[in-house]
């Protein structure tokens, strides 16, 4: 079956660092969405990519689609606390060219700031 | 808030015993997702509920099951509890059942089993 993999698993950065997390895809995937989740909290959504190739930017954060459409990374710039929790990528796979599908998340990769 | 109300926020009970998770989804929401998140496995797909029909199936143990009533709200019912079970558990929400929707998460019920 779909297996997406998250890596590192662990990442502590001095606050003003920059941050990467990568997400890769045993099989081609449909789109990406990727999730927070500050510690003690749910995931919440944050962003979600269809085409290949594509990037998007919220602000400090640059979320990218690979070309093969088989892997993703996230990436933050000059780290805040504000920024600490648990990043989440999920891949679809979609049946047939429908929008019905399975979306597989990654393990997560949490991320410590320190001031 | 997500508006994706989960009932109880913690329970402890005793391995062997039954328990039932409730979920509301948000207003409007036709589609529920349960998953269950321990600290050493990520986010576990369960399983999807659409309009009351299950949509799709994950890595359900065949102790727990669910169901989503008229009203939309979810219930996941766990059994025959083992220590291994104690995890928390998501209920999330999303309009349609395509995977292209954002999914809304619940707080979660932390299941403590002793």
């Amino acid at each position: 079956g779909q297996q997406v993999m998250q890596i590192p698993q662990y990442q502590h950065v001095q606050e003003g660092e920059d941050f990467t997390t990568y997400c890769n895809s045993s099989t081609t995937l449909s789109n990406i969405q990727w999730y927070k989740q500050r510690p003690g909290g749910h995931p919440v959504f944050l962003i979600q990519l269809v085409k290949s190739g594509e990037v998007k930017k919220q602000k400090r954060l640059t979320f990218q689609f690979g070309e093969a459409k088989k892997n993703s990374s996230l990436h933050i710039t000059a780290t805040q606390t504000t920024d600490v929790g648990t990043y989440f990528c999920a891949g679809g796979a979609n049946a047939g060219g429908t929008s019905y599908g399975k979306l597989t998340f990654g393990q997560g990769t949490i991320l410590t700031v320190h001031p | 808030d997500s508006g994706v109300t989960q009932t109880p926020k913690h329970l402890i009970t005793a391995t062997g015993q039954r328990v039932t998770l409730r979920c509301s989804p948000r207003s409007g929401d036709l589609s529920v997702y349960w998953y269950q998140q321990s600290l050493d496995q990520g986010l576990q797909f369960l399983i999807q509920y659409y309009n009351g029909e299950e949509r799709a199936k994950g890595n359900i143990l065949e102790r727990f099951s669910a169901q989503q009533f008229p009203d939309l709200h979810s219930e996941l019912n766990l059994s025959s509890l083992e220590l291994g079970d104690s995890a928390l558990y998501f209920c999330a929400s999303s309009g349609d059942d395509g995977i292209y929707t954002e999914a809304f998460f619940g707080q979660g019920t932390r299941l403590t089993v002793v």
